[in-house]
């Protein structure tokens, strides 16, 4: 079956401009996760979504940061006023529910805040 | 405490070769240790993982050692491909809740022919 894909695969855009980036996880997955992998900072969680449970937003790094899950499936990360700091690659994860999550990635979306 | 630190940052080894990357981690709540192997322009992907009830786990070429009294773990690739060539990371996770995974920096492996 298909992996997780993440929409677009590159996005560029201006300071101060908003930008959504959109991830699909697998069929089936309860749970999906928000990574950013940037320069010299690594992997970083950012936020984690659970059926219908509240979801775990101990990762954003500031109030522009913001994700929803609808249906249990797609999730959008939005990011207001983007700043050059924003540029990253954003990686999107999904996982069964379970013991143990083998978390499955998407290839990425990769952010340039010009 | 949430740290994971990984080294060295790049290693060059040339095929045949065994090549070893090193994490330790801070937070003795962590017990969950996987290990992501990473193309360029790719996700991530699951290579192999450990709970700290053993000391290693061998899956074909790699095998993790684990010493939970250093708070250490490493990677071991027996017999280095050129296909190995990528950039590795370690991460951990505690079990119970959200398991977010806190990576290590990364390691970029290159293998020589």
């Amino acid at each position: 079956g298909a992996g997780v894909s993440q929409s677009p695969s590159n996005k560029v855009t201006e300071k101060g401009k908003d930008v959504e980036l959109r991830c699909d996880p697998i069929s089936g997955h309860t749970a999906l996760y928000w990574y950013r992998q940037s320069l010299g900072q690594g992997l970083e969680f950012l936020i984690y979504f659970q059926g219908n449970s509240a979801p775990d937003k101990s990762g954003l790094p500031s109030d522009r940061f913001s994700a929803e899950r609808t249906g249990g499936s797609v999730s959008t990360l939005t990011i207001q006023r983007t700043q050059q700091e924003d540029s990253a690659v954003y990686l999107c994860a999904s996982s069964l529910a379970g013991a143990i999550r083998e978390q499955f990635f998407g290839p990425g979306t990769r952010l340039t805040v010009l | 405490q949430q740290q994971v630190k990984q080294s060295p940052q790049s290693l060059i080894v040339q095929k045949g070769g065994i090549s070893i990357i090193n994490c330790a981690y801070e937070n003795t709540a962590f017990d969950y240790f996987p290990w992501y192997q990473q193309f360029p322009g790719k996700g991530p992907a699951l290579l192999i993982a450990i709970r700290p009830d053993v000391s290693e786990k061998k899956e074909g070429r790699f095998t993790i050692s684990f010493n939970k009294s250093a708070k250490q773990f490493s990677l071991h690739i027996m017999d280095s491909q050129p296909g190995d060539s990528a950039t590795y990371f370690c991460a951990a996770s505690m079990v119970q809740g959200a398991q977010k995974l806190v990576f290590g920096q990364g390691t970029r492996l290159t293998i020589n022919p």
